[in-house]
């Protein structure tokens, strides 16, 4: 069956430091998704990315972020400078399209952690 | 502001008993709705959906009911298992590229 995948499954990095979380979402997915949870928390919405454009985005998603598809198969959450509070799961989502295909299936999260 | 929440932040039910976990929706322009079940340390994992133009579906031992009336959302899990026990969150959306909004989770516990 396919599924999303993410790497790495946990990130440390220091304040300020750049990372890349990485995604491959199920193969003939057209809509891409990124998700994070802090710890004990609900699920928020960061970003939705359809044709290779944002499609959609929320207050979390500031200029810190940013969002890329480099090629075929991947899809890229980088935030610039870290802070502590960014410390949560990362879950990257995809779905088909049309109707019937707005599942989101979710990958298995990547920890970040923020020293 | 619009918001999905849960009820209970946690349901306690014996083995092979029935379970109910509720969700209230504020958006009446809410299209979509989706139940997923979170374990230990994975992500959500897709339990079962419906649209607005539905009240009822179900599934292989779940049965998701939607009053639009009172903006209200079951999960209904018959004769729970031990592999039952997680986060359940209700989420709401419109589909497409839009983002889903979750509430808050219920912890189901499941009693031997």
């Amino acid at each position: 069956e396919p599924e999303v995948t993410q790497t790495p499954s946990h990130q440390v990095t220091q304040m300020g430091q750049e990372v890349i979380l990485r995604c491959v979402p199920i193969s003939n997915h057209l809509y891409f998704y990124w998700y994070r949870q802090i710890l004990g928390q609900k699920v928020e919405f960061l970003v939705s990315f359809y044709n290779n454009e944002i499609s959609e985005k929320s207050e979390i998603f500031d200029d810190q972020f940013s969002v890329e598809r480099p090629d075929g198969s991947n899809f890229t959450l980088k935030i610039r400078s870290t802070k502590l509070e960014d410390s949560a799961m990362y879950f990257c989502a995809s779905s088909g399209e049309g109707h019937g295909t707005d599942t989101q299936y979710f990958g298995p999260g990547t920890r970040l952690t923020v020293l | 502001g619009e918001s999905v929440g849960l009820h209970l932040p946690t349901l306690s039910v014996q083995e092979g008993d029935n379970s109910i976990i509720n969700c209230a929706y504020s958006n009446s322009a809410s299209d979509y709705f989706i139940w997923y079940k979170q374990e230990s340390g994975k992500g959500p994992q897709f339990i079962i959906d419906i649209r607005s133009n539905m009240d009822k579906r179900q599934g292989q031992r779940v049965t998701v009911l939607l009053n639009k009336t009172v903006k209200h959302l079951s999960l209904q899990i018959a004769a729970t298992q031990p592999g039952d026990s997680a986060v359940y969150f209700c989420a709401e959306g419109g589909g497409g590229a839009d983002g889903l909004t979750f509430g808050k989770g219920t912890h189901l516990i499941i009693q031997p």
